[in-house]
C-alpha cells in the first residue's frame, strides 16, 4: 500500500519569495508522483509528474519537483511566487502497474498544503 | 476551463432524499472517475470507468451508485446517505486506461459541493 504525506498543511510566504511544498511518500514498490493544484472553487490541475528518467521536473507556472528516491520526497518548488500562486496543492502517487497488469489507476493522495501569498 | 462539466455546483439533500450528480466531457476521452474530497481527508477516489464498463470500485458503499450510459457522461446516484458523506464530489476524465503515462493526465471539474443534512 502507498501512502503520502504532506508535512504542511498551510504555508503563508510573501510574493516574490522562494517556497517549497514538502512531501513524503511510502511506497513498497516504485511509484509514479504527481503534484496537483487547486485553485479556489475549481478542480484539480496537473502542474507536474515524474515516471522516470531525470529527477529533477519542470512543470507548469514555473513549478518545479525534485525526487529524492533514498529519502522518499518529492518537494515542490518556486524560485519567486506570485499572488496567483495561491492555491491548495497536492502531492500524490500511484502504481506503475497497470489495470490489465494487476494494478489500479488510483491515485493516492496527501491532504494538501494550503499556499498564500502575500502582498 | 477544463473541458469536464459537473452539475450541481451546489447540493443540499437530506437523508432520505435521492439525488444525482453529473458529469460530462465533450474531450473525446474514453476513462472517466469519480473522487470525493472531504475536508481535512486526502482525496478518495471512488470509482473509475473505461468505455463505459465499470473498472474499478473502491470499496465505495452502496447507497453511492454510478452509472455510464456512453463515454461523454458519468452520473453519481444518491440514496440514503449520511452527514458524513457531505464533502466535494469530483469528477475527472483521461483519454484511456493504460496508455503511457507520458501521454496521460487527469482532467477533473469543479466538483459538486455536497452537504447532508
Amino acid at each position: 500500500a502507498q501512502s503520502v504525506t504532506q508535512l504542511d498543511s498551510q504555508v503563508p510566504v510573501f510574493e516574490e519569495a522562494p517556497v517549497e511544498l514538502r512531501c513524503n511518500y511510502s511506497s513498497s514498490v516504485s511509484v509514479y508522483l504527481f503534484w496537483y493544484v487547486q485553485y479556489p472553487n475549481q478542480g484539480l490541475q496537473l502542474l507536474l509528474k515524474y515516471l522516470s528518467g531525470s529527477t529533477l521536473v519542470k512543470g507548469i507556472n514555473g513549478f518545479e519537483a525534485e525526487f529524492n528516491k533514498s529519502q522518499t520526497s518529492f518537494h515542490l518548488r518556486k524560485p519567486s511566487v506570485h499572488i496567483s500562486d495561491t492555491a491548495e496543492y497536492f502531492c500524490a502517487v500511484r502504481s506503475p502497474r497497470f489495470i490489465t497488469q494487476g494494478g489500479s489507476e488510483k491515485l493516492v493522495f496527501g491532504k494538501g498544503t494550503k499556499l498564500t501569498v502575500n502582498p | 476551463e477544463t473541458g469536464v462539466t459537473q452539475t450541481p455546483r451546489h447540493l443540499v439533500m437530506g437523508m432520505t432524499n435521492k439525488k444525482s450528480l453529473k458529469c460530462e466531457q465533450h474531450l473525446g476521452h474514453n476513462a472517466m472517475y469519480w473522487y470525493k474530497q472531504s475536508a481535512k481527508k486526502p482525496l478518495e477516489l471512488m470509482f473509475v470507468y473505461s468505455l463505459e464498463e465499470r473498472v474499478e470500485n473502491n470499496s465505495v458503499p452502496s447507497r453511492f451508485s454510478p452509472e455510464c450510459p456512453n463515454s461523454s457522461h458519468l452520473f453519481l446516484h444518491l440514496h440514503t446517505l449520511q452527514p458524513e458523506d457531505s464533502a466535494l464530489y469530483l469528477c475527472a476524465s483521461s483519454q484511456e486506461l493504460d496508455r503511457p503515462l507520458t501521454n496521460e493526465k487527469l482532467f477533473f471539474g469543479s466538483g459538486t459541493q455536497l452537504s447532508v443534512l
